[in-house]
């Protein structure tokens, strides 16, 4: 099974600063992989896709890049809305097993 | 619109069963796949498994094999997960998600919080 490695855990920052975070593949997963951010009570939402396209409806504040087992989500000028949590997934065959997460707070 | 409507909370004695509910509506069913997520309280996401809605076919991750059922009631476009002989660590919010491809989860449903306690 793939394993996916996020960090940092966590993470406090004011708005207006820039933020990336990472995941490791155990393994190439070819860029199949989706960020996720989790508001506290409420379900995931697509961030990003296939690596580097953003959702429908997502902020052009939020990118993402990489390829083979290291990739990154950067959030450029963080608002308030974007404090909550992050995961990644990957898609490069089942198990689809997910980040660890990391929760984004407000300093 | 496009949504996934899960059945409202549950609590449960360990040894019972759960039955959650997800019902599609907004597209056609069985044109995307079904996936099921554990959260654990205060924890991230875990992949269960996932379901094809065109065939019925389930598929579980190791850590989800054995109590676990995943199952369709097509004609009312509609996602069942079974949890069978409940144990306390079961407790957590479970989620349905549509996967598109093999690409992402895009619609998510709201999520049931099942609890498991004596």
């Amino acid at each position: 099974d793939i394993q996916m490695t996020q960090s940092p855990a966590s993470l406090s920052v004011s708005v207006g600063e820039t933020v990336t975070i990472t995941c490791r593949a155990s393994e190439n997963i070819y860029s199949n992989l989706a960020w996720y951010q989790q508001k506290q009570g409420k379900s995931p939402q697509l961030l990003v896709y296939a690596a580097t396209n953003l959702a429908d409806g997502v902020p052009s504040r939020f990118s993402g890049s990489g390829s083979g087992t290291q990739y990154s989500l950067k959030i450029n000028s963080l608002q308030s809305e974007d404090f909550g949590s992050y995961y990644c997934q990957h898609f490069w065959g089942t198990p689809y097993t997910f980040g660890g997460g990391t929760k984004l707070e407000i300093k | 619109q496009i949504q996934l409507v899960q059945s409202g909370p549950e609590l449960k004695k360990p040894g019972e069963t759960v039955k959650i509910s997800c019902k599609a509506s907004g597209y056609t069913f069985t044109d995307y796949s079904m996936h099921w997520v554990k959260q654990a309280p205060g924890k991230g996401l875990k992949w269960m498994g996932w379901i094809n809605t065109e065939t019925g076919e389930p598929t579980y991750a190791d850590d989800f094999k054995g109590r676990f059922a995943f199952s369709l009631e097509t004609s009312a476009s509609t996602a069942y997960l079974q949890i069978n002989n409940l144990k306390n660590e079961d407790t957590a919010t479970y989620f349905c998600a549509r996967g598109d491809g093999d690409w992402y989860f895009d619609v998510w449903g709201a999520g049931t919080t099942v609890t498991v306690s004596s």
